[in-house]
């Protein structure tokens, strides 16, 4: 069974920073993987999506990378911004096409 | 374009009786599934379709069922609902790659 953690759980930066988020895996046999924003009280927004056989994607300051050796995906943002403060899912596409969703990273960025 | 719509957004319920989440799409999308949403858990999947007329189980189908009579619409049945059932519940469409949201349902059950 896929399980998906996301580390940290909770995250506080200065406006400015560079940040990263975790995000591993158990099960390397993936579709894709996609990171996810969801503002309190609101459904989920897709921002990059990484295909089995790619490395990263990138979407303005965001850059996500795959290492499905290792069971590994990080979510780099740069020059945080307040109006990033939201929490970030990360989610496996198994091969049987089901998601599989991380607990996510609530980032506050703080001005 | 609606895309993915959820109806109720917000209902109360109390322990043992029924009640039908709604989720409609006009995107003719043939993937349709449901997640549950609880603190600290991520999203977690109930049930899903890959076209009109085939469904079936996800991680956590106990206490729901589903039915998918046309490709626009994947209702989800609480028969009897719970306290457990207390979330906030979210129906997604995939074609291809990828999915779109709808905006959620929160259920509490007193």
């Amino acid at each position: 069974k896929q399980e998906v953690t996301q580390i940290p759980a909770a995250l506080s930066v200065p406006e400015g920073e560079n940040l990263v988020l975790n995000c591993s895996f158990t099960d390397s046999a993936i579709y894709n993987l996609q990171w996810f924003r969801q503002d309190p009280g609101k459904g989920l927004t897709s921002l990059l999506l990484i295909q089995s056989s790619q490395r990263e994607q990138t979407s303005g300051r965001l850059n996500a990378s795959l290492d499905k050796s290792s069971g590994r995906s990080t979510l780099y943002i740069a020059a945080s911004q307040p109006g990033d403060s939201a929490t970030y899912l990360c989610a496996v596409r198994t091969q049987s096409l089901d998601m599989r969703f991380g607990a996510g990273t609530r980032l506050t960025v703080k001005p | 374009n609606a895309g993915v719509t959820q109806t109720p957004k917000f209902q109360v319920l109390k322990t043992g009786q029924s009640m039908t989440l709604q989720c409609a799409q006009d995107m003719n999308h043939e993937y349709m599934s449901w997640y549950r949403q609880d603190p600290g858990m991520g999203l977690r999947l109930i049930h899903y379709s890959v076209g009109a007329g085939i469904t079936d189980q996800g991680e956590v189908p106990n206490g729901y069922n589903v039915s998918r009579s046309t490709t626009e619409d994947f209702p989800l049945r609480l028969l009897s609902a719970a306290p457990s059932q207390t979330s906030v519940y979210f129906c997604a469409t995939s074609v291809g790659d990828g999915y779109t949201f709808g905006s959620g349902t929160r259920l509490t059950v007193v």
